[in-house]
């Protein structure tokens, strides 16, 4: 069963850059067929899909309009991973953040491998 | 954009009673010609599980009084016979092909 495990500050100051990584076992994230992904999660905006990162030949990445502009997601096919990088935070990125893995259509794109999550404040 | 209503926002069932969870899009949610909505449960302090995709297909190892049904833009989780470790926060959600992912806000589950 391939597993995710994440890595990363719980703290970030505003205006500074989130930094978070997820490290996959038991796949890769060079596969042909699935996606990488980052979702965040908090009261006040619920389960919220920020962005993917997936390889087809070349690597491609999509993103959500509510970020576009302040992300980057970027493997790294020596470690296997995969990491999140969200700009210019504020308070409002506060929220548990998880890793997902998009298998492809076998799920209809649903995500069914999800790193634990980690918990970003957004503070000074 | 795509909204996914779910209802209720939260409901109390007793053990070995029927669960029923709603879910509502503000437009078809057909994918290559299948519904496609999942549901995922979340306990506290944990990621969210998918148990459902396509709208009916149960996971491996997801117990069979987990059901899903639904057409169109109204879906619907069933749990058949409620048990104590069925508590939590159930999502459905929705892939379209933008590409974007939407959640439902979650429907909690507790026991009467």
């Amino acid at each position: 069963q391939p597993q995710l495990q994440q890595s990363g500050p719980g703290l970030v100051k505003p205006s500074q850059t989130l930094s978070l990584t997820c490290a996959i076992s038991g796949d890769s994230v060079s596969s042909a067929i699935a996606s990488w992904n980052w979702i965040r999660q908090s009261p006040s905006r619920g389960l919220e899909w920020l962005g993917r990162t997936y390889y087809r030949s070349m690597w491609h990445n999509d993103y959500a309009l509510s970020v576009r502009g302040r992300i980057t997601i970027n493997p790294d096919t020596s470690k296997n991973e995969f990491s999140l990088h969200l700009s210019s935070v504020t308070p409002e990125d506060t929220a548990v953040y998880y890793c997902g893995r998009d298998p492809g259509t076998t799920t209809g794109h649903a995500f069914d491998i999800w790193g634990q999550g980690t918990m970003v404040t957004v503070s000074s | 954009d795509i909204v996914m209503t779910q209802s209720p926002d939260s409901l109390a069932v007793s053990l070995g009673e029927r669960a029923t969870i709603n879910c509502k899009s503000s437009q078809s949610v057909l994918y290559n010609s299948r519904n496609n909505i999942a549901w995922y449960q979340q306990k506290p302090r944990q990621p969210p599980k998918l148990l459902i995709s396509w709208a009916v297909t149960r996971e491996s190892g997801v117990p069979d009084r987990f059901s899903g049904s639904g057409s169109g833009t109204d879906f619907t989780l069933t749990i058949s016979s409620l048990q104590a470790d069925d508590v939590a926060v159930y999502y459905c959600q929705y892939f379209y092909s933008s590409p974007s992912w939407t959640f439902g806000q979650g429907t909690k589950v507790e026991i009467k």
